[in-house]
């Protein structure tokens, strides 16, 4: 299994309250992704980063920032979360060379806004 | 913006029975993977499909890539309980190496 731990699994805060969530890799690998993951939606794309410092918005990045100073983590945080963010949140990496863009997923983080 | 389609969206069948999901897109996609995802965990990568009209066998389960990379099947011989599970059709978008996902497809197998 791919090195990837995500923190914390689970989460309930209030709506308005900064929430930061991590994601930490082993593998040296190049890119990292944040998904979310809602019934009949599959997964959506918030962010994602190429390299330190280097990242780019998904689909759905309206309300989520992130942060990647070292290769091995990337921060995601909701500046004021609100009831529509309560979901399950999914880091991936992957290594990005081989342009087959095969990707390993962490075991995800459950939040919940109240 | 590229969309996956997924169908069917529900499938309860009894072990030992066949089935075939699908994945349908109007986008071109270079390569494309399938995931299986079981509750409280993330998405496993099976497979990826790389040429138009590949197809790969993994066991029971044989994934095959249209001709033109916009569609994929994924087809299950003599479905186990241990086949339980959310399928999970992925296109890379080889600008951004992201991933499109399917909706999914939550099959349960009845022993």
């Amino acid at each position: 299994d791919a090195g990837i731990t995500q923190s914390p699994r689970h989460k309930v805060t209030e709506t308005g309250t900064p929430v930061t969530l991590r994601c930490h890799q082993t593998e040296n690998h190049r890119y990292m992704y944040w998904y979310r993951q809602d019934p009949g939606h599959g997964l959506r794309l918030i962010h994602y980063s190429y390299g330190v410092k280097d990242t780019d918005k998904g689909e759905v990045s309206d309300g989520y920032s992130v942060s990647r100073s070292k290769t091995e983590d990337f921060l995601l945080t909701l500046e004021s979360a609100t009831s529509s963010q309560t979901s399950v949140y999914f880091c991936a990496i992957s290594e990005g060379t081989s342009g087959r863009g095969e990707q390993y997923f962490g075991p995800g983080t459950r939040l919940t806004v109240t | 913006t590229q969309l996956l389609e997924q169908s069917p969206q529900f499938l309860s069948i009894q072990e030992g029975e066949n089935l075939t999901v699908y994945c349908n897109s109007s986008s071109v996609f270079s390569s494309l993977q399938w995931y299986r995802q079981e509750p409280g965990e993330g998405p496993v990568l099976l497979v990826t499909v790389v040429t138009g009209g590949e197809v790969k066998k993994l066991k029971r389960l044989t994934f095959q890539f249209g001709d033109a990379r916009k569609d994929s099947s994924l087809h299950i011989t003599a479905a186990q309980p241990g086949d339980t599970g959310l399928y999970l059709c992925a296109g890379v978008d080889t600008g951004r190496r992201a991933l499109t996902f399917g909706s999914g497809t939550r099959l349960q197998v009845q022993p």
